[in-house]
């Protein structure tokens, strides 16, 4: 069974700090997406990668930035946390090829004050 | 106009009725296309993956895509209270490379 876990289930910070949102995956999957889910606009993509080192905008990466040092991790970094920034965040990774099946973590609900 | 859209719900079924779910998509080069679900408070599951014309059926499900109405729809047989989900559309299309673009979701409650 592919396994993919977030660092944190439920996180509070306040405006202004750096927040790291870290992702795990242990079916060396090459694909990992980061996305924000709020009520009535869906799952958006906030940035995905390729390969490690590699990373792509999605369509809202604005205020956000990422890493991936590794293969199995990738982790979402907020800059400046901001109350707009208060969402569900999941964590997804998908096998290179075939059709996209993606594979998600359990979310992280950050709450920013 | 939204790339991938879905009726938000809620969809109310008894139990034991077929539930419909439809999604509409924009980008008529999209290749593949999925239905997740999502039980409250969870992460989305991989239930159904289309990839041509025609009907898919697993179980009590069955995904149905019309490409040239640019349609795509799940139906649950025998609907049951635990059924009750967020069930999302996705779509790959192929608009600036390769990208998964996720419906709003469907909001199904099946009344026991």
């Amino acid at each position: 069974d592919v396994k993919v876990t977030q660092s944190s289930r439920y996180l509070v910070k306040r405006t202004g700090e750096k927040v790291f949102l870290e992702c795990v995956q242990d079916m060396d999957h090459e694909n990992m997406f980061w996305y924000r889910q709020d009520p009535g606009l869906g799952l958006r993509l906030i940035y995905f990668s390729y390969d490690v080192k590699m990373k792509e905008k999605g369509d809202i990466p604005e205020g956000y930035s990422v890493s991936r040092e590794k293969k199995e991790r990738f982790s979402l970094i907020l800059e400046s946390a901001s109350t707009n920034q208060t969402s569900m965040y999941l964590c997804a990774s998908s096998p290179r090829g075939g059709p996209d099946t993606q594979y998600f973590g359990p979310g992280t609900r950050l709450t920013v004050l | 106009q939204k790339e991938v859209e879905q009726n938000s719900g809620p969809l109310s079924v008894p139990e034991g009725a077929i539930a419909s779910l439809n999604c509409t998509y924009s980008d008529r080069g999209s290749q593949s296309f999925f239905w997740y679900r999502q039980y409250s408070g969870k992460s989305p599951e991989l239930i159904m993956s289309i990839y041509s014309n025609g009907d898919k059926e697993d179980g009590r499900f069955t995904a149905q895509l019309n490409k040239a109405s640019q349609y795509v729809s799940l139906l649950i047989r025998d609907s049951q209270p635990s059924d009750s989900a967020t069930y999302l559309c996705a779509v790959l299309t192929n608009t600036g490379g390769f990208k998964t673009i996720f419906g709003a979701g469907t909001r199904l409650f099946v009344k026991a």
